[in-house]
């Protein structure tokens, strides 16, 4: 159980150009999901809290007109990058929280994105 | 806001010696702390966890110690195996009564067991 997926799992896209990561919870249901980002060698950075049916929570200095999020319904969370610059090139990971009420996240796979 | 301080960043360890990693965290109402495994070019799988109601928690090879008072907790490994080769995470989190249930990681420790 607590399986959380993420599509694609690699991306590459020219210079502006959007792109859009799904993340799915596939056996439980999640009222929240979170975004992170990961450098190489690095740990993972919050990016925003997904919250099922209401706006993202982001966090200090990440951009949600660059990074919009969308958190439709109880299963499934989408992150779009916007006019993606090679800066933008990461690991993209999302994880989710069981809406039973426990702190337990689940990470997904993660989405390799590559901006040329 | 909270502050988790992970050590050593790199360790390494002869196949079956154990292994041991530690985390301090700053904010007292933490009360989650779990820990996740890595593995390169994927996505970090929680291997342990552990509340602030306990002191320890064990699962087979694994355990985690929690100390509230010093504000640390350890992962322990033993019988170590190639296979234990990986990033590990640590994080913390508190209830959402008093904040969160945002993780706040540290900054990753790279085991590395030689055969």
């Amino acid at each position: 159980g607590a399986v959380v997926s993420q599509h694609p799992s690699r991306v590459i896209c020219k210079s502006g150009t959007s792109v859009k990561i799904e993340c799915r919870s596939l056996d439980f249901q999640a009222t929240t999901m979170f975004w992170y980002r990961q450098f190489p060698k690095k740990s993972l950075m919050l990016m925003a809290t997904s919250n099922e049916g209401s706006k993202a929570t982001y966090e200090q200095g990440v951009e949600k007109d660059k990074f919009l999020i969308n958190h439709a319904s109880l299963t499934l969370s989408t992150l779009t990058v916007t006019s993606a610059h090679p800066e933008d090139s990461s690991f993209y990971i999302c994880s989710a929280k069981d809406r039973v009420g426990t702190d337990t996240q689940y990470f997904g796979p993660g989405t390799r994105l590559t901006v040329l | 806001g909270e502050n988790v301080e992970q050590h050593p960043s790199t360790l390494s360890v002869q196949e079956g010696d154990s292994a041991v990693i530690k985390c301090t965290y700053s904010d007292s109402a933490s009360n989650y702390f779990p820990w996740y495994k890595q593995e390169l070019g994927k996505g970090p799988q929680l291997i342990i966890d552990i509340r602030s109601n306990v002191g320890e928690k064990k699962d087979q090879r694994i355990a985690v110690t929690l100390n509230k008072t010093a504000k640390h907790f350890s992962l322990h490994i033993t019988e170590t195996q190639p296979e234990d080769s990986a990033v590990y995470f640590c994080a913390a989190s508190k209830n959402p009564g008093a904040g969160s249930y945002q993780l706040t990681f540290g900054k990753g420790t790279k085991l590395s067991v030689i055969p």
